[in-house]
C-alpha cells in the first residue's frame, strides 16, 4: 500500500520561498499528485495538481522529478496568511485510491 | 455557488445515540467524498460516491457507519450507535466531472465537529 511522507513542520519568514517535499515511493503509473492547504477550523483547499515535470499556477509551483517518487510544493514569497497545514495527496486514476500525507504545518514568521 | 454545505456544524451526543451528518455537494458535481479528521489519524477517506453510486467504502471503520446518496444533491453519513472514539471532524467534499485527465480538485465543506460523550 503506497504511503506518502512529509515533514511534520517547517518555519519560514515573510517574503521567503518555501519548498515542501512529499515522498511517495510507491506511486503508480497513473497516479496523480495533488496538494491542499488547510487553515484551522476549515476544510482543505486545493492548491495544485500534477503528473510530471513542473506545474505552475497563480499561487504555487509543483516540481515532480522523472521518477515521480517525490514532489515538491513551492510557495513563492510567503506571507503570514500562508501559515497553515499543507497536505500531499496521491490520487489513483479514476479515484480508485487515495493516499493522504500527514501534513506539514508551515509557520510563517514576521 | 454556495460551495459544499454540511450540517450540522457542531454535534454533541451521548454514547449509543444515532448521529446523522448531512452534505449538499456543489451543483453539477458528480463525485462526493466523506472524510474524517482526527489529531491521531489525520485525514482519512471513509467513502466516495460517483454518480450517486458508492464506489469505495473500504475506509468505513465498521458496520456502525453507513452512508447514502439518494440523489445528486444530498448525502448522509450515519453512525449508529455512536462511541466516544468517533469524535472527530467529518468533512464532505465534491468534485466535478473531470474526464480522463481532468481536474482532481476536490471542494471541501466546512466540516461537522462531532463530540460523543
Amino acid at each position: 500500500l503506497a504511503k506518502t511522507t512529509q515533514p511534520i513542520s517547517m518555519d519560514s519568514y515573510e517574503g521567503q520561498e518555501v519548498n515542501i517535499t512529499c515522498s511517495h515511493n510507491n506511486i503508480a503509473t497513473n497516479d496523480y499528485i495533488t496538494w491542499y492547504q488547510q487553515f484551522p477550523s476549515q476544510g482543505p483547499r486545493f492548491i495544485i495538481q500534477g503528473y510530471k515535470t513542473k506545474v505552475t499556477n497563480e499561487v504555487a509551483s509543483l516540481f515532480i522529478p522523472a521518477d515521480r517518487k517525490s514532489s515538491t510544493l513551492s510557495l513563492p514569497r510567503v506571507s503570514l496568511s500562508d501559515t497553515a497545514v499543507y497536505y500531499c495527496l496521491v490520487v489513483g486514476y479514476n479515484f480508485n485510491k487515495f493516499y493522504f500525507g500527514s501534513g506539514t504545518k508551515l509557520n510563517v514568521k514576521p | 455557488d454556495a460551495g459544499v454545505i454540511q450540517s450540522p456544524r457542531h454535534e454533541v451526543t451521548e454514547m449509543g445515540q444515532e448521529v446523522t451528518l448531512r452534505c449538499k455537494p456543489i451543483s453539477g458535481h458528480n463525485s462526493l467524498f466523506w472524510y474524517r479528521q482526527t489529531m491521531m489519524r489525520g485525514l482519512e477517506l471513509l467513502i466516495y460516491f460517483n454518480n450517486n453510486v458508492p464506489i469505495d467504502d473500504s475506509g468505513m471503520p465498521e458496520d456502525r457507519f453507513s452512508a447514502k446518496m439518494p440523489n445528486a444533491s444530498f448525502s448522509t453519513l450515519k453512525i449508529q450507535p455512536s462511541e466516544p472514539r468517533d469524535s472527530a471532524v467529518y468533512f464532505c467534499a465534491s468534485r466535478q466531472p473531470g474526464g480522463d485527465r481532468g481536474s482532481y480538485e476536490q471542494y471541501f465543506g466546512p466540516g461537522t465537529r462531532l463530540t460523543v460523550t
